[in-house]
């Protein structure tokens, strides 16, 4: 049983198109989550999620706009791909304090 | 701004060669920290939260301990299967964000 879990796995894709990921928790957990992983391993939030309802909100392009359609799903879609884009994305998720991490998704713009 | 900083960046030892790692912190209301264990191409995977300084978890080869300024993650004769990037996070309670350390990458060799 995949308890976090994200599609796609690996995405590649040209410089300015529109994209999306998806994650979905099998936990029963309030509280989902977008992170970033750059190049040099550094795991950075970007948003957070607490029943539908968006609780954090960090400094990141507009292109960025996560959507919850329930509590146990969180997508994230980028808009207008660019290379700094590149990086593995990890969606988590909780209930109380520990966080619970998906696979995550390579993405590479070219 | 909360900050965490992890030492060594990479530590080489022999199977059997017990080690600690080192988590150094500041953030101004601490709710947890974490450890987490990431192989290569995988998610973050959880394996510890200390709530207050002297608390102390233990799991196989690793225990985790804690002061109100850094945490150390004990590796006793440890195994070429404990080879992985260890992650360090603190969750401040007030702006309930998780802070991640860059990570310690530990090699085990046979």
């Amino acid at each position: 049983d995949t308890a976090v879990s994200q599609t796609p796995k690996y995405l590649v894709t040209q410089m300015g198109n529109d994209k999306s990921i998806k994650c979905e928790q099998n936990l029963g957990h309030d509280t989902m989550y977008w992170y970033k992983q750059d190049s040099k391993k550094f795991l950075k939030i970007m948003f957070s999620y607490n029943n539908k309802e968006l609780i954090i909100n960090e400094t990141v392009p507009n292109r960025f706009s996560p959507k919850s359609p329930d509590k146990a799903h969180l997508n994230l879609h980028i808009n207008s791909l660019e290379l700094g884009d590149s990086a593995v994305y990890f969606c988590a998720s909780s209930l109380g304090t520990s966080q619970y991490f998906g696979p995550g998704t390579r993405l590479l713009v070219l | 701004e909360d900050q965490v900083t992890q030492s060594p960046e990479a530590l080489r030892l022999q199977e059997g060669e017990s080690s600690s790692l080192n988590c150094s912190y500041t953030v101004s209301g601490l709710r947890g920290l974490f450890w987490y264990r990431q192989d290569p191409g995988k998610g973050p995977e959880f394996l510890f939260t200390l709530y207050s300084a002297g608390e102390e978890k233990e799991k196989e080869r690793l225990k985790a301990t804690l002061t109100k300024k850094e945490s150390f993650l004990h590796i006793t004769a440890p195994k070429p299967e404990d080879s992985a990037t260890y992650l360090c996070a603190v969750l401040d309670g007030g702006n309930e964000k998780l802070t991640f350390g860059t990570g310690t990458r530990l090699t085990i060799i046979p």
